[in-house]
């Protein structure tokens, strides 16, 4: 199983600052299958990024995806008010599909 | 509406079961490989089990193999999961979740249904 290891754990910043998130597999993630994943509290998980660098629809271009192998990264380049969240990154690149453990982006 | 709605949550005792169901609208359900996701009350978010089109292959994770079994009804639009022998450690928020056809990753998930295990 792969396991993937985000870092940091957590992330303090302010508004209109660029958020920097890693995302790092324990073996190469076939075919760059890495997605990434916000989270507010209580809602579902919300899909930004497929195959490592692909946004989803509708997720602003603010959010960028980039890496490969076993190195990810997750960027956001302005921080608005809504993106203080939890990051999660996942591989569907090999069964079983697995996430990392979430980073925590909160107000400073 | 393209949507996936759990239920089927709720307390149990160690040891018991419970089904859980996922109501899939809006879309071909029969085209798509579906799974399970859970979340632990304030931890992340961890895979339990997948099914693919016509339910002839399942993946489990390795804490649920054994216990859990995935399954589908086509015909319904539903998806199930049989929870057998639960432990108190899988008390969680479920998760249904469809996998794009296309590229395969998770591209719509339901709200949850909660399932707490406990005396």
């Amino acid at each position: 199983e792969i396991v993937l290891t985000q870092s940091p754990g957590t992330l303090s910043l302010s508004p209109g600052e660029r958020a920097t998130l890693s995302c790092r597999a324990s073996q190469s993630v076939t075919g760059n299958y890495l997605a990434w994943f916000q989270q507010k509290p209580g809602q579902a998980p919300r899909l930004l990024i497929y195959g490592a660098s692909s946004r989803a629809t509708g997720i602003p271009d603010r959010f960028s995806g980039s890496g490969s192998g076993t190195d990810f990264t997750l960027t956001i380049s302005r921080l608005e008010p809504e993106d203080f969240a939890v990051y999660y990154c996942q591989q569907y690149g090999n069964a079983p599909r697995t996430f990392g453990q979430g980073t925590r982006v909160e107000i400073k | 509406e393209v949507q996936l709605v759990e239920s089927g949550g709720g307390l149990v005792q160690p040891g018991g079961s419970l089904r859980l169901s996922c109501a899939a609208s809006g879309f071909t359900f029969s085209s798509h490989w579906m799974h399970w996701v859970r979340q632990a009350p304030g931890k992340g978010l961890v895979y339990v089990s997948g099914i693919n089109v016509d339910g002839s292959d399942t993946r489990y994770a390795d804490s649920v193999k054994g216990r859990f079994t995935i399954s589908r009804d086509n015909a319904k639009n539903t998806l199930y999961l049989q929870m057998n022998s639960l432990r108190p450690e899988d008390t969680a928020v479920y998760y249904c979740v469809r996998v794009n056809l296309a590229y395969w990753y998770f591209d719509l998930w339901g709200r949850g249904t909660l399932v707490t295990v406990s005396s």
